[in-house]
């Protein structure tokens, strides 16, 4: 199995700062990367797919890079809407496989 | 709009079986590949297993192989999980998802 692992596991963060949060697969996956974003009690929301590609309806100041084994998640102006956890995922090979998480709380 | 609609979930004793449904209305459920995706409480995502467009193919997590059985009936635009053996550790909020799309997820407690 492709183990995917997330850095940091939590960050403290102000309003308007730049957020950058890092995957790695334990193996290359190309682009198979997707980022999710979930906020308590409620169901995760896709943001990126292809490692790199936004979603409809997803702000630009979400935006996403990498391909092979080494993935990152930027926030560009971090706002209050903005603070939950992200998981990226693999769906290069079966069984998919999601990072721990990276809660993004306020500073 | 697009809606995902978990059902079934509840608390059932450790060894007992119980069905999860999903109701897909407002996109082409039959050309999506639908997946299941739970979450333990307070823990992080784990995949569970994925069904093809037509049915064909189905994927499982190591986890639940054997155990669970994922289906679907296009006629109904409905998905479904199986579970079976159930066990304390498959505790957890289930969610459907079918990309981009998730439910609202349902709570399933096994527990004596």
């Amino acid at each position: 199995d492709i183990q995917m692992t997330q850095s940091p596991s939590s960050l403290s963060a102000s309003v308007g700062d730049r957020v950058i949060i890092t995957c790695r697969a334990s193996q290359g996956i190309s682009n198979y990367l997707a980022w999710f974003q979930q906020k308590p009690g409620k169901a995760p929301k896709s943001l990126i797919y292809g490692a790199s590609n936004l979603q409809s309806g997803v702000p630009s100041k979400f935006s996403g890079s990498g391909s092979g084994t080494d993935f990152t998640l930027t926030i560009s102006s971090l706002q209050p809407e903005d603070f939950a956890t992200y998981y990226c995922q693999q769906y290069h090979s079966y069984p998919r496989t999601f990072g721990g998480g990276t809660k993004v709380e306020i500073k | 709009q697009v809606q995902l609609v978990e059902s079934g979930g509840g608390v059932v004793q450790p060894g007992r079986s119980l069905r999860l449904s999903c109701a897909a209305s407002g996109f082409t459920f039959s050309s999506f590949a639908m997946h299941w995706v739970r979450q333990a409480p307070g823990k992080g995502l784990e995949w569970v297993a994925v069904i093809s467009y037509d049915g064909s193919n189905k994927y499982y997590a190591d986890s639940v192989k054997g155990r669970f059985t994922i289906s679907r009936d296009n006629s109904k635009n409905t998905l479904y999980l199986q579970m079976n053996s159930l066990r304390p550790e498959d505790t957890a909020v289930y969610y459907c998802e079918g990309n981009p799309y998730w439910g609202q997820g349902t709570l399933v407690t096994v527990s004596s």
